[in-house]
């Protein structure tokens, strides 16, 4: 079993729709998470960290995380055209500056 | 600030040419990583250093050598490389306590490496 599941997709919306993506991880060690959005043929671009159970919000990016069931997600709202790129989740443990990522799930928003 | 800048943007090698990529950062960060990234892929852990040392090195072919010349600068100088090694090369940096919530990575965009 890997240690972070993030099915890869493609996800087509309409536009202003609502984006829902979503990771599994099995190590409990996890504390940290992250989100990050890749253009194509760009460097990742963090969106979204929360280091805790619960809801973070951040403009039309809300970040959850559910340790107990070891499932992180990011929601975008409103979608626009620009929010078109591949979403990568990550994570790592306390101390440990190594990130898990997910395979990264492509996200297409359609005018 | 959080910008992390990387030169060249593109380059183009034969297998037996010696280059270097460069990797720039200015907010003060004391960790700084190079990955590999192929298509549809996510990035590949290469290197890790951790003020100005070496902490991690994940079995990379000894035809990548990294450097750290100072706490803001990183290189990768690179040498009888593969057709297969052909990748986006990302540099990262991070404040460098792995032990706090914000020691979060912030990537730089890449050099496009092409070898023919």
């Amino acid at each position: 079993q890997k240690e972070v599941e993030q099915d890869p997709g493609p996800l087509s919306v309409p536009e202003g729709a609502i984006v829902s993506l979503n990771c599994t991880y099995s190590n409990s060690a996890f504390q940290y998470f992250m989100w990050y959005r890749q253009y194509s043929r760009k460097g990742p671009e963090l969106l979204m960290y929360t280091y805790s159970s619960g809801n973070k919000e951040d403009g039309r990016f809300t970040a959850q995380v559910d340790k107990s069931s070891k499932y992180i997600s990011l929601f975008i709202r409103d979608s626009q055209p620009s929010d078109s790129a591949t979403y990568l989740c990550a994570m790592r443990p306390w101390g440990n500056n190594r990130l898990a990522f997910g395979k990264g799930n492509q996200v297409v928003v359609i005018p | 600030d959080t910008e992390v800048t990387q030169t060249p943007k593109h380059l183009v090698m034969g297998m037996t040419n010696k280059k270097s990529l460069k990797c720039e950062q200015h907010m003060g960060h004391r960790a700084m990583y190079w990955y590999k990234q192929k298509a549809k892929k996510p990035p590949e852990l290469m290197f890790v250093y951790s003020y100005e040392k070496l902490s991690i090195n994940e079995s990379v072919p000894s035809r990548f050598s990294p450097e750290c010349p100072n706490s803001s600068l990183l290189n990768l100088h690179l040498h009888a490389l593969q057709p297969e090694d052909s990748a986006l090369y990302l540099c990262a940096s991070s404040p460098g306590s792995s032990g706090i919530s914000t020691d979060t990575q912030y990537f730089g965009p890449g050099t496009r490496l092409t070898v023919l």
